[in-house]
């Protein structure tokens, strides 16, 4: 168990859908993060809350939006997704914005069809 | 980009051998961390090692910075099955705010 719980594991929609996924923390943690991880690709730093406030939004789609509506819960609303979106989406959290380790769900798996 | 970027991509060694991962980066950093993934997984943190420091040590994890090369390396000693996974390493982008850039990462086969 890491600490860090994301649901669903895995998750299939079509293109006209409307979804999330939901990360919740409970080690204490002030600073929560959204992950993109592809096939062959790096990953993908999407988005950062700190305190629930959002702290960074790496040139993200608008069909993906965070909600962090306190510091142990973030989501991930998705809409009107591409194919090119299928993805392992992994949320992170870690004790603040300073150095320090990061903590990971075991990611949903999204397939967009 | 500053995103890490890891050497080799595959690495396949007999159980009892010791493993060596690569990893280079492009621009200065505050620290470097190394993370495992097994499959289906989330990411695991090993490592986390400062731009001052040269080398830490965690178990049977051996971990080296070398900031005028922008390299670092991830020594495994007398690995275990248990230890096939992927590694990656991360590098934050100096701005002291822990935003983590991640490569592709090496993936480990140890065979028993």
């Amino acid at each position: 168990e890491t600490g860090v719980t994301q649901t669903p594991r895995h998750l299939v929609m079509g293109m006209t859908n409307k979804k999330s996924l939901k990360c919740e923390q409970h080690l204490g943690h002030n600073a929560m993060y959204w992950y993109k991880q592809s096939a062959k690709k790096p990953l993908e730093l999407m988005f950062v809350y700190n305190f629930k406030e959002q702290t960074e939004n790496n040139s993200v789609p608008s069909r993906f939006s965070p909600e962090c509506p306190n510091s142990s819960h973030l989501f991930l609303h998705l809409h009107t997704l591409q194919p090119e979106d299928s993805a392992l989406y992994l949320c992170a959290s870690s004790r603040d914005r300073g150095i320090s380790p990061l903590h990971f769900g075991n990611g949903t798996r999204l397939t967009v069809t | 980009s500053q995103q890490g970027e890891e050497d080799p991509q595959a690495l396949s060694i007999q159980e009892g051998e010791n493993a060596t991962m690569n990893c280079s980066y492009k621009t200065s950093i505050n620290n470097l961390q190394w993370y495992r993934q097994n499959s289906g997984r989330g990411l695991v943190h090993l490592i986390l090692i400062r731009s001052n420091e040269r080398e830490k040590h965690s178990g049977r994890l051996r971990v080296t910075l070398d900031t005028s090369k922008k390299s670092s390396s991830l020594l495994i000693t007398a690995s275990r099955a248990a230890d096939t996974a992927s590694y990656f390493c991360a590098t934050d982008d100096q701005t002291g705010a822990n935003n983590l850039f991640f490569g592709t990462g090496t993936r480990l086969t140890v065979i028993p």
